[in-house]
């Protein structure tokens, strides 16, 4: 299995646009968790998935941000409009008993 | 409010050194203690894990020594070698809505010098 695949690696991007991040998870992993880290708070975490539905959302900072499930194999976060303090990299991660990470997205919102 | 807190939040040694890293929790429920290392443009990839039923587990040169009464576990890397110049992130979970739910650690920046 490649692991959790997440694109894009690098995104910079404008206050006010609308940034997607995208995440593959493992085949076969029940629970997919979006985390955003940065210096200042560490690792949070923002939503996590079960079966393809969110389950707890309360980690999302504001109305801006957004995640959806399609199907077992894709999650997206999205953020609209992004601001400057949105930049963080940003963690996909699946589990089914341990958590894998992904390689992360660094946000850059100039 | 934090669960789980680490440190030292960096830590420098020299080659053959045994860097320590501290982790205490709050909340009596955890019932799984994980280490993850985290490299430079990577994720966090789990390391080594404990129960709190454990003492001491090790793996390779990476022991984690698990205090349940004093409710802190701590990370031992004996020999350190530079390739384990990383943060490590102490975390502590708890079965819950049908998984292990993770609180992580502040994170330890690790830089072993040759």
């Amino acid at each position: 299995d490649a692991g959790v695949i997440q694109s894009p690696r690098h995104e910079v991007t404008e206050m006010g646009q609308e940034v997607t991040l995208r995440c593959k998870p493992i085949s076969g992993h029940d629970y997919l968790f979006w985390y955003r880290q940065t210096m200042m708070r560490g690792l949070e975490l923002l939503i996590y998935f079960n079966n393809n539905v969110p389950i707890d959302d309360s980690g999302m900072p504001e109305d801006r941000f957004s995640a959806k499930m399609p199907n077992a194999s894709f999650s997206t976060l999205k953020i609209q409009p992004s601001e400057p303090r949105d930049s963080a990299v940003y963690f996909c991660a699946s589990s089914g008993h341990e958590q894998f990470f992904g390689p992360g997205t660094r946000l850059t919102v100039l | 409010q934090q669960q789980v807190k680490q440190s030292p939040q960096s830590l420098i040694v020299q080659k053959g050194g045994i860097p320590i890293i501290n982790c205490a929790y709050e909340n009596t429920a955890f019932d799984y203690f994980p280490w993850y290392q985290q490299f430079p443009g990577k994720g966090p990839a789990l390391l080594i894990a404990i129960r709190p039923d454990v003492s001491e587990k090790k793996e390779g040169r990476f022991t984690i020594s698990f205090n349940k009464s004093a409710k802190q576990f701590s990370l031992h890397i004996m020999d350190s070698q530079p390739g384990d110049s990383a943060t490590y992130f102490c975390a502590a979970s708890i079965f819950a809505g049908g998984y292990q739910k993770v609180t992580f650690g502040t994170g330890t920046k690790l830089q072993v010098i040759p």
